[in-house]
């Protein structure tokens, strides 16, 4: 069974804080990793892609993927109340399906 | 440019019934996946459709069934709909089979079956 496995939460910070959320990932033919951001009651919205080794930056949100451990991170700096959302960390392989985790709740605390 | 669009938003069905959502991708987009979303977890893959061909299913049942058409838009069809087939559904576009340039959800239907 293919899985991916986020440390379930839930998980509150301070404003202006950084999240940290976490995901590992057991098939080792996955190449391409993303995170979702889900506010209740909505849909999944993309808000990182990371296909490579290292980090990946955009604004205030950082992508980590390590192959050689088979885990992905996002650090979200800066938080904001605005943050506060479930993380979804997805990966896709050869069979080019998303591969969901439960999720991960984020709460920032103004 | 209009993003992932579904209909109905919401749906009320009686069990033993047949259902079937409707999805339009992005323009340009050529590739459509269905995924089942329960409450507290993570979407479950269903489908995957790419030019009109069926390119990927998941564990879910014959009752369970899709299709492509010409201009890329899909509909999922559920027959003898059971208690648990009660979950937000959700449409994901992209541009090929590759998922590199991401996956971009519709706003989902909600499925309710009573």
């Amino acid at each position: 069974q293919k899985e991916v496995e986020q440390n379930s939460g839930p998980l509150s910070v301070p404003e202006g804080a950084i999240a940290s959320l976490n995901c590992t990932y057991s098939d080792r033919g996955s190449q391409s990793f993303f995170w979702y951001r889900q506010y209740s009651g909505k849909s999944p919205e993309l808000i990182m892609s990371i296909y490579s080794n290292g980090d990946k930056e955009d604004g205030r949100f950082t992508a980590q993927l390590n192959k050689a451990s088979q885990y992905v991170s996002l650090l979200i700096r800066d938080s904001q109340p605005s943050d506060s959302a479930t993380y979804l960390c997805a990966a896709s392989g050869s069979a080019r399906q998303l591969t969901f985790g439960s999720g991960t709740q984020l709460t920032v605390l103004p | 440019d209009a993003g992932v669009t579904q209909s109905p938003t919401h749906l009320i069905k009686t069990r033993g019934q047949q259902v079937t959502l409707r999805c339009s991708p992005i323009s340009g987009h050529k590739s459509v996946s269905w995924y089942q979303q329960v409450l507290g977890q993570g979407p479950q893959f269903i489908f995957q459709y790419y030019e009109k061909e069926e390119r990927g299913r998941g564990n879910f049942p014959d009752r369970f069934s899709a299709r492509q058409f010409p201009n890329y838009s899909s509909e999922l069809n559920v027959n003898a709909l059971l208690l648990g087939d009660s979950a937000l559904y959700l449409c994901a576009s992209s541009l090929g089979l590759d998922l590199r340039q991401g996956a971009f959800f519709g706003q989902g239907t909600r499925l309710t079956v009573v």
